[in-house]
């Protein structure tokens, strides 16, 4: 099975940089996933990784490290329409192994 | 082009009744995947198809749920004698397909919010 651990809720100010940790302890992996969630809406796709290292984009980065099952999402230069929940996501392993595994979810909130 | 669809928007049933929940996938879409969200929470996987086959059924609570998907298009996700403990968000998400796409990414649907009396 997948057990997926992030922060349940952090605070930041405009234009500061939010860091939102993801650990995770599974019993196969075949990619990492990174979803934001506006409050009644559905999780829209923010990143990927399936390799070691950093991938950015724009405003947004995702860090991985597979032998430390560790994820890392950054937010900088944080606008208010970035308060959401943030949904960190593992893939299974295998050929027809595509289910995600969710974590809680870090709701972000960002103040002016 | 559209995205993931899915009907009712709501529904409010009373304990017992059956009811059933469609999800319309994006166009071109090989995989449908059904999840339950609580508030607050991250979402909860069920099933997931593969054309019209299910793949993966793992995730379903309890055989008061079932899921098809007939012509490998539109799915029903099913609850029998619905229970108060089944109120729930329930997504539906599509993608392409691993044999199609490297990532796979799932997008989802605005999601059927179920409310059990």
């Amino acid at each position: 099975g997948q057990n997926i651990d992030q922060p349940t809720e952090m605070t930041a100010t405009e234009g500061a940089i939010v860091q939102i940790n993801c650990t995770y302890q599974t019993s196969g992996f075949n990619g990492l996933f990174w979803y934001q969630q506006h409050a009644g809406e559905a999780p829209t796709f923010l990143s990927y990784n399936v390799l070691d290292g950093l991938e950015e984009k724009g405003r947004f980065s995702s860090f991985l490290s597979r032998s430390k099952g560790y994820s890392y999402l950054l937010l900088k230069e944080l606008q208010m329409k970035d308060s959401a929940s943030y949904l960190c996501a593992v893939r299974d392993a295998g050929a027809a192994g595509n289910k995600l595994t969710f974590g809680g979810g870090t709701r972000v909130l960002v103040k002016p | 082009g559209a995205g993931v669809s899915q009907s009712p928007r709501y529904k409010v049933t009373k304990r017992g009744q059956d009811v059933a929940l469609r999800c319309d996938p994006i166009s071109g879409h090989v995989s449908l995947y059904w999840y339950r969200q609580a508030l607050g929470q991250g979402p909860e996987f069920l099933t997931y198809f593969n054309y019209e086959a299910q793949q993966d059924k793992s995730g379903l609570p309890n055989d008061r749920f079932s899921a098809e998907r007939p012509e490998g298009s539109i799915s029903t996700l099913t609850i029998q004698r619905t229970e108060q403990r089944d109120s729930a968000m329930y997504r539906c998400a599509s993608s392409f397909g691993r044999a199609r796409s490297i990532t796979d990414t799932q997008y989802f649907g605005p999601g059927t919010r179920l409310t059990v009396l």
